[in-house]
């Protein structure tokens, strides 16, 4: 497709569980970014990658998280033992901003997998 | 302190008002801004960015105060369809930071 995708779109899951969750951004862009966004709430800063290469993870709220994109594309954000507080909407988006120039600030984001874990 | 403060609102105005909102940063090295909309339960999009110089797009008006680190976004008689969470977006180099938003509804 043309946008960003994500999946899943809904998780529910039990807590000390694993989840992970992926997002195919647009074809070309460089740069991606996850965020996690609670309910009333802008959306929280996680991590994000030029290319291949994580470039600030200082948003992963412990070492639960860890987030990769091997190839430069697809990337996958890994919750381990997951916690109730972990439930929000996860969101990736990608932008065409190459790495040390300045972005344009368009970023596209995708749908967000809504995770809940019980 | 927050990286991206806004005032959360909600503002609650009649269709034809004029509505601002506002944004501090606190990171004096920012680079760009911006502001996203985002409605219910969908994702934040790109409204419009934010330059040194002022800058309008139809009836909104961004502005930047870098000496206060401050943005602004006004708009001018409000629609129905401008009822959404505006979110303020600061950018130091690629590291895209978001506001909390604000919520505003434009009522009939």
């Amino acid at each position: 497709g043309a946008g960003v995708s994500q999946s899943p779109r809904y998780k529910v899951t039990k807590r000390g569980q694993d989840v992970a969750l992926r997002c195919d951004p647009i074809s070309g862009h460089v740069s991606l970014y996850w965020y996690r966004q609670a309910l009333g709430q802008g959306p929280e800063f996680l991590t994000y990658f030029n290319y291949e290469a994580q470039q600030d993870k200082s948003g992963l709220p412990n070492d639960r998280f860890s987030a990769e994109r091997p190839e430069g594309s697809i990337s996958t954000l890994t919750i381990q033992r997951t916690e109730q507080r972990d439930s929000a909407m996860y969101r990736c988006a990608s932008s065409l901003a190459r790495q040390g120039q300045m972005s344009t600030g368009e970023l596209f984001f995708g749908e967000g997998s809504r995770l809940t874990v019980l | 302190r927050k990286e991206v403060e806004q005032d959360p609102g909600p503002f609650n105005v009649p269709e034809g008002a004029t509505v601002a909102f506002n944004c501090t940063y606190s990171n004096s090295a920012s680079q760009s801004f911006f502001w996203y909309r985002q409605d219910c339960r969908k994702e934040p999009k790109l409204l419009m960015s934010v330059y040194s110089s002022g800058n309008e797009d139809g009836r909104f008006t961004a502005q930047l105060n870098r000496a206060s680190q401050y943005i602004s976004l006004l708009i001018r008689d409000s629609k129905l369809s401008d009822s959404a969470t505006y979110l303020c977006v600061v950018n130091m180099r690629d590291d895209m930071r978001f506001g909390a938003g604000t919520r505003l509804t434009v009522k009939p």
